[in-house]
């Protein structure tokens, strides 16, 4: 069974620092993974996938986030946190064969001014 | 382009009732997905269609049902309606290729809010 998580349920960082928002994933085959940012009373926005290639995977608003096969992980960062960024975060996997998304719990990020 | 538009934005029922939810894609994707997010259970994947075809379902009741036109619009209804079933539901769509299976990401509407008082 396929399977997400996102350990930590708030996080909390200073404008300016670097941030990192956790994923990891479960999934048979070689997975699709793919990272989403919600605002408040808003539907998803799309910052990144990773489909095959590259680990180092780069998006919008300066994201880009790591794939690590053998930690079965895919973590969001951005350098350079802004107050902006704060935000409902996603992190979802799309099983080989399937077009559905199953998504993480999400993580909340404040981004401190 | 135009983004994926859901009408309506917002909604209120009664228990018992029954609703009918709209969703146009982006133009030219042919498929569309449809999830309910609420604050207990998180994102969860209700179906999805592709060529006005029901492709495949997540573990919902069947009260939750769905359709797709020939020009990839979609409706999803919600029959008898459950204090539970309030939530806000999203609309993705995406490009498939020829067989139907794509790396292409899912893009997503701003969701319809249903309140079942």
């Amino acid at each position: 069974a396929q399977s997400v998580a996102q350990p930590e349920d708030q996080v909390n960082v200073a404008e300016g620092n670097p941030l990192t928002v956790k994923c990891t994933y479960s999934v048979s085959g070689n997975p699709y993974l793919f990272w989403y940012v919600q605002y408040p009373n808003r539907g998803l926005q799309f910052l990144l996938k990773y489909i095959t290639g590259d680990n180092l995977v780069k998006g919008s608003y300066g994201f880009e986030a790591e794939f690590n096969k053998s930690q079965t992980s895919f973590h969001l960062k951005k350098p350079s946190a802004l107050v902006s960024d704060s935000a409902l975060y996603f992190c979802a996997v799309r099983p080989p064969g399937a077009n559905n998304l199953f998504f993480g719990t999400g993580t909340r990020l404040t981004v401190i001014p | 382009k135009a983004g994926v538009t859901q009408t309506p934005r917002y909604l209120i029922k009664t228990r018992g009732q029954q609703v009918t939810l709209s969703c146009s894609p982006i133009s030219g994707h042919r498929s569309v997905s449809w999830y309910q997010q609420t604050p207990g259970q998180g994102l969860q994947f209700l179906f999805e269609y592709f060529s006005e075809t029901q492709r495949n379902k997540g573990n919902f009741p069947g009260r939750f049902s769905g359709r797709q036109f020939s020009n990839s619009r979609s409706e999803m209804n919600v029959s008898t309606l459950e204090l539970g079933d309030s939530a806000l539901y999203l609309c993705a769509s995406s490009l498939l290729g020829s067989g139907g299976i794509s790396t292409d990401t899912q893009y997503f509407g701003p969701g319809t809010r249903l309140t079942v008082l």
